[in-house]
């Protein structure tokens, strides 16, 4: 049962130009949620999260989109680079479930070509 | 100020050996949780610790298990190690009740 579904296993845009990674949920519990990018031999590093309460964040290049009726989140970069390629997770968590625990989706890779 | 360290990187072992795997969390972080990377699974919770106590755990069998020591520092074992449990184990840290988590660079086990 996955909780977490990122449906699209790679994604491939120019640079300067948007990238756009999506990211559903089943679980109308999760009411905080993260991405994160990993670059290969390195653990996953956090860019950007969001609240249920809000449903925009926005960090430099970075924006999360959180649309709760759909139970759909977006991650936006713009302008895209080239170093922003890597495997883009999306996560999510009961906070008031006190489980402390990270659900993740299975990734997409972002190509970003020069 | 230093990151999340995971030692040993990388380890081959033999089917029904047992690994312990090492984790340090980032200075003043008393959280540590584990999880396991496999291509088909993405990343899959292990477990998480606070206070050495162990407050939640995944769905993984028994032959998985963990601690966490007096100075947040966390081990892992894998007893009785199967084909399957080849994977990347990735430890993260975070301060307590927050999300953020740090990730370690990971420790690559692969069982022949």
């Amino acid at each position: 049962d996955q909780q977490v579904k990122q449906n699209s296993p790679s994604l491939s845009v120019q640079e300067g130009r948007i990238s756009i990674l999506n990211c559903d949920y089943t679980n109308s519990m999760f009411d905080y949620f993260l991405w994160y990018k990993k670059y290969p031999a390195e653990g996953p590093t956090f860019l950007i999260s969001i609240s249920s309460i809000k449903d925009k964040n926005e960090d430099g290049r970075f924006t999360v989109f959180l649309n709760k009726s759909a139970k759909h989140l977006s991650l936006h970069i713009v302008p895209s680079q080239p170093g922003d390629s890597a495997v883009y997770f999306c996560a999510a968590a009961d906070s008031g479930g006190s489980n402390y625990k990270l659900t993740f989706g299975k990734g997409t890779l972002l190509t970003v070509n020069p | 100020k230093a990151g999340v360290t995971q030692t040993p990187r990388y380890l081959i072992k033999t089917r029904g050996q047992q690994v312990t795997l090492s984790c340090s969390p980032i200075s003043g972080h008393r959280s540590v949780s584990w999880y396991q990377q496999t291509p088909g699974q993405g990343l899959q919770f292990l477990f998480e610790y606070f206070s050495e106590t162990q407050r939640n755990k995944g769905n993984f069998p028994g032959r998985f298990s963990g601690r966490q020591f007096s100075n947040s520092r966390s081990e892992m074992n894998v007893s009785t190690l199967e084909l399957g449990d080849s994977a990347l184990y990735l430890c993260a840290s975070s301060l307590q009740d927050s999300y953020g988590y740090t990730f370690g660079s990971g420790t690559r086990l692969t069982v022949v």
